[in-house]
């Protein structure tokens, strides 16, 4: 099943601003939207955000996602040491009765 | 406090079978979606399988055929049947409620499925 487009790696200084990206196309982002899931090493994911800006509780403001036509985004501002970690995006495909997943952005924070 | 705890992972030959258990707490399986991601050795997330509160259920290609998801309501758990198993199927896998708007919203903690002979 076709994936969602990320790249590989992002890497941006303390209190900078990181934008991850997400391309997919109209059966999935450009439909329904993006979900964005935060990974740190050993762990299950987490979610972020869904419906490209709804935050589930306890998610930092410091978060927003996006999107325009069939590309998603997560802002991350004022980096810390804890935002690094691996990025994933998901959506629902309608095409393929499936959720697909982006390959995953590794955000390191310099 | 809502707990996903799976079992069943181990080590299997190449077509072999094993059925992985989700045992849920806080929540009922059968009024909930409920979804299985898999994670292979270093690589990237991969939904395997969806079950709806109605009962239908969606696999991913790679396993169609392969893999069956069910649950038990009585027990408030989730399974994933796996049979046929293959080398590229190595890999944690976690169950998630699926709230409709993303693969997962509760996550368990994984449970490492090895195919090897």
């Amino acid at each position: 099943q076709a994936g969602l487009t990320q790249p590989p790696s992002v890497s941006k200084g303390l209190r900078q601003t990181a934008t991850l990206t997400c391309t997919g196309n109209n059966n999935n982002v450009g439909n329904e939207g993006a979900a964005w899931l935060q990974q740190h090493q050993g762990h299950p994911p987490k979610l972020l955000s869904y419906r490209n800006n709804n935050r589930p509780s306890g998610i930092s403001e410091r978060l927003s996602a996006s999107r325009s036509g069939n590309t998603a985004s997560l802002t991350i501002t004022g980096l810390q040491p804890e935002d690094e970690a691996d990025y994933y995006c998901s959506a629902w495909d309608s095409s393929l009765n499936a959720w697909v997943f982006g390959g995953g952005t590794k955000l390191t924070v310099l | 406090e809502v707990q996903l705890v799976e079992s069943g992972g181990g080590l299997v030959q190449p077509g072999g079978s094993l059925r992985l258990s989700c045992a849920t707490s806080g929540l009922s399986v059968s009024s909930n979606t409920m979804s299985w991601v898999r994670q292979a050795p270093g690589k990237g997330l991969e939904w395997v399988s969806v079950i709806y509160s109605g009962g239908t259920t969606f696999y991913a290609d790679s396993v169609k055929g392969r893999f069956s998801i069910s649950r038990d309501n009585s027990k408030n758990t989730l399974y994933l049947q796996m049979n046929s198993l293959r080398a590229e199927d190595t890999a944690v896998y976690y169950c998630a409620r699926d709230p409709g708007a993303a693969p997962g919203d509760i996550w368990g903690q994984g449970t490492m499925v090895t195919v090897s002979s």
